[in-house]
């Protein structure tokens, strides 16, 4: 069965100093990762994805995830932090089959000035 | 670009009501689903139709059911409500797998039903 584990529950950081949100998955084969934030009292909205092409994948807001099967890690990176970035970020995996979603407990980011 | 229309908003009822949420797919979209986001809580899938046919289900209780239409509108229908049913109710949708851009599922933003 796939499953995600995000590592932090809340993770906090200064603006302008970089991100890093830690994600690990399990999968019996090759997966289909994503990222989504939720800013407070939104829906999800799709950051980036990895399906099986670039291990490096570049997403939106400067965010980006590297896809590492050694290491089952697919963790979200960004250089500099906005105050803008402060919200709710899941982990995702596709189940295969119907796209069945399964998402990560989620890792609160706040930033600080 | 059109985006997953989720009506209504919000929603309040009190216990032992119903409730139902609608939920309009991206256009030449096959596939909705449902999730369900307690407080504090990640979205759980309840159910997702393909083609106006159930293709999977979660954890969704036998209180809920949910169709989806010929037009690929999808409602989630919930009976008795309970308390513990307050929560975001999110509706996503996408093309199956197998089709070009498959596997990316776009969420709407969301009913917050509260019961009281």
């Amino acid at each position: 069965a796939q499953s995600v584990t995000q590592l932090d529950s809340h993770v906090s950081v200064s603006e302008g100093t970089p991100v890093l949100l830690r994600c690990n998955y399990s999968s019996s084969y090759s997966p289909s990762l994503f990222w989504y934030v939720q800013h407070p009292n939104k829906g999800l909205q799709l950051l980036l994805k990895y399906t099986s092409a670039a291990t490096l994948v570049k997403g939106i807001n400067g965010f980006e995830a590297e896809f590492k099967k050694s290491e089952t890690s697919f963790h979200l990176t960004k250089p500099s932090a906005h105050m803008s970035d402060a919200a709710e970020y899941f982990c995702v995996v596709n189940s295969g089959g119907y796209n069945k979603l399964i998402f990560g407990a989620g890792t609160r980011l706040a930033v600080h000035p | 670009a059109a985006g997953v229309i989720q009506s209504p908003r919000h929603l309040i009822k009190e216990k032992r009501e119903t409730a139902t949420l609608k939920c309009y797919p991206i256009p030449r979209h096959d596939t909705v689903y449902w999730y369900q986001q307690g407080p504090g809580q990640d979205p759980q899938f309840l159910i997702s139709f393909y083609e106006k046919m159930q293709s999977d289900k979660g954890s969704i209780p036998d209180r809920f059911s949910a169709q989806q239409f010929s037009d690929y509108h999808s409602e989630l229908n919930m009976s008795s409500l309970e308390l513990g049913d307050s929560a975001l109710y999110f509706c996503a949708s996408s093309l199956l797998a197998g089709h070009s851009g498959a596997n990316v599922l776009t969420f709407g933003a969301g009913s917050r039903l509260t019961v009281l």
